[in-house]
């Protein structure tokens, strides 16, 4: 079953701009983790944020994580054409374990040169 | 420093030929192996899991089996290939305890 749901499904925004995708999950978990998809490539991790923290940041990434509504965001600033991707949250099995991480179905984000 | 590699990039099978997809690991040692399939505008769905060699687990009833005969080494592998099998194959590994995965590059077949 999903874990994680991402939203919107997709966003189309003009370069420059801030974009920002949620997802949510139900169950616990000790991390939460995004990852971007280029067209037909495999998926790279960008961000890791865990249970404890509630916000991080990495280069024009943004990530918030809020345990108590279960929530998460992924926040690009100064938006740029290469920005053009998938993007995932992923979240571990509870007590770390190694099962494959749990995947929403991506919010798709187009940005507009 | 570690790398993934997976092939073929693209592949086009008929209906019941068999299925041998490979991937293979680089500068690490006892990964933790996945393979995942993406249908066309969808999330990852994991299929199988690799703890070590020869140790498999299965997260879903399928047309598919898996193999890990070395320990950087994982296989993914059908006898007859079903129209449903198309999609996005993709390998990764983790060092495990739920941190970040590395992904291959994705095999993408096509079955007809």
């Amino acid at each position: 079953s999903q874990q994680g749901e991402e939203d919107p499904q997709a966003l189309s925004i003009q370069e420059g701009e801030n974009a920002t995708m949620n997802c949510s999950y139900k169950t616990s978990i000790n991390n939460l983790q995004w990852y971007r998809q280029n067209s037909g490539r495999g998926l790279v991790h960008l961000i890791l944020i865990r249970s404890n923290e509630r916000e991080k940041h990495s280069g024009r990434l943004r990530v918030t994580l809020d345990t108590s509504k279960k929530s998460s965001s992924l926040l690009i600033t100064a938006s740029r054409a290469a920005d053009t991707a998938s993007y995932f949250c992923a979240t571990p099995p509870a007590g770390g374990g190694a099962d494959g991480l749990t995947f929403g179905k991506g919010t798709h984000l187009i940005i507009q040169p | 420093s570690q790398t993934i590699h997976q092939w073929p990039a693209t592949l086009v099978q008929p209906v019941g030929s068999p299925l041998s997809l490979e991937c293979t690991v680089e500068g690490t040692s006892n990964p933790n192996l996945y393979w995942y399939r993406q249908a066309a505008g969808r999330g990852l769905q994991l299929l199988f899991y690799s703890v070590g060699i020869g140790q498999i687990s299965s997260e879903v009833p399928q047309n598919l089996s898996a193999s890990r005969p070395q320990d950087r080494q994982f296989i993914l592998s059908s006898k007859k290939l079903l129209l449903s099998d198309s999609g996005f194959y993709l390998c990764a590994w983790s060092v495990g305890g739920g941190l970040g995965y590395t992904f291959g590059s994705g095999t993408r077949l096509t079955v007809v």
